[in-house]
């Protein structure tokens, strides 16, 4: 069965420092990753998502994401945070099949906080 | 971009009664549409998928006549609580996909969910 791991349950930043949240997946095979963003009370939003080629992602915000397949990973870093930053990020993870009805596997989450 | 608008965002309800959630895309098409439901610092669980037309997809130990999904159009679903219990006070969040992208390449689109209080 496919799962998501997010290591750090809280991580706390001061802003303007850089970041990265990790990630890391059990899949049979190749998947897609994908991270979301959530704010208090909100849906999620897409911050990136990789399907294939180029291993590196770039998003929006200032997000970018490495897929390495060695390691099972898609950690997401951002060089200098923003105080808007502050919300909870999801790693997800889905088939790489075009049938079945595309569902996905959510980490718990981390929770980013930011010192101003 | 595509939006997916959730309507209440907040509801309180008495014990007993039911509450129904929609899901709908503002700018697409939705042929498949998620229901999850978030506990306070926990993940999102997929409840159910509905499928336009179709019946919904429930997972592993969601109750489906309590949890009543309708997919009726291509740009709405629906998710009833019946005979709602404090206990299924939760965050529920809808999401779809842009049947319009093509499979492969198309993410999700999250509703901003609803709030969910029983009393």
């Amino acid at each position: 069965a496919q799962s998501v791991t997010q290591p750090d349950i809280h991580i706390t930043v001061s802003e303007g420092a850089s970041l990265e949240l990790r990630c890391n997946y059990s899949y049979g095979a190749t998947p897609y990753l994908f991270w979301y963003v959530q704010s208090p009370g909100q849906g999620l939003q897409l911050l990136l998502k990789y399907f294939s080629g180029d291993t590196l992602v770039q998003g929006i915000k200032g997000f970018e994401a490495e897929f390495k397949r060695s390691q099972s990973s898609f950690n997401l870093r951002k060089p200098s945070v923003h105080w808007s930053d502050a919300a909870e990020y999801f790693c997800a993870v889905g088939p790489h099949s075009g049938a079945g009805s595309y569902q996905l596997t959510f980490g718990k989450g981390t929770k980013l906080s930011v010192i101003p | 971009g595509a939006v997916v608008s959730q309507h209440p965002s907040r509801v309180i309800c008495k014990s007993g009664t039911s509450v129904k959630i929609e899901c709908r895309s503002l700018d697409f098409q939705a042929t498949t549409m998620f229901w999850y439901r978030q506990f306070p610092k926990q993940s999102l669980m997929l409840m159910a998928t509905s499928n336009e037309g179709s019946k919904a997809t429930y997972e592993q130990g969601v109750e489906k006549d309590k949890f009543l999904i309708n997919h009726a159009s291509l740009t709405l679903s629906t998710l009833t609580v019946t005979s709602a219990h404090p206990e299924d006070s939760s965050f529920y969040i809808c999401s779809a996909r842009d049947r319009g992208t093509g499979f492969n390449y198309s993410p999700l689109h999250f509703g901003n969910g609803t709030r969910l209080t029983v009393t």
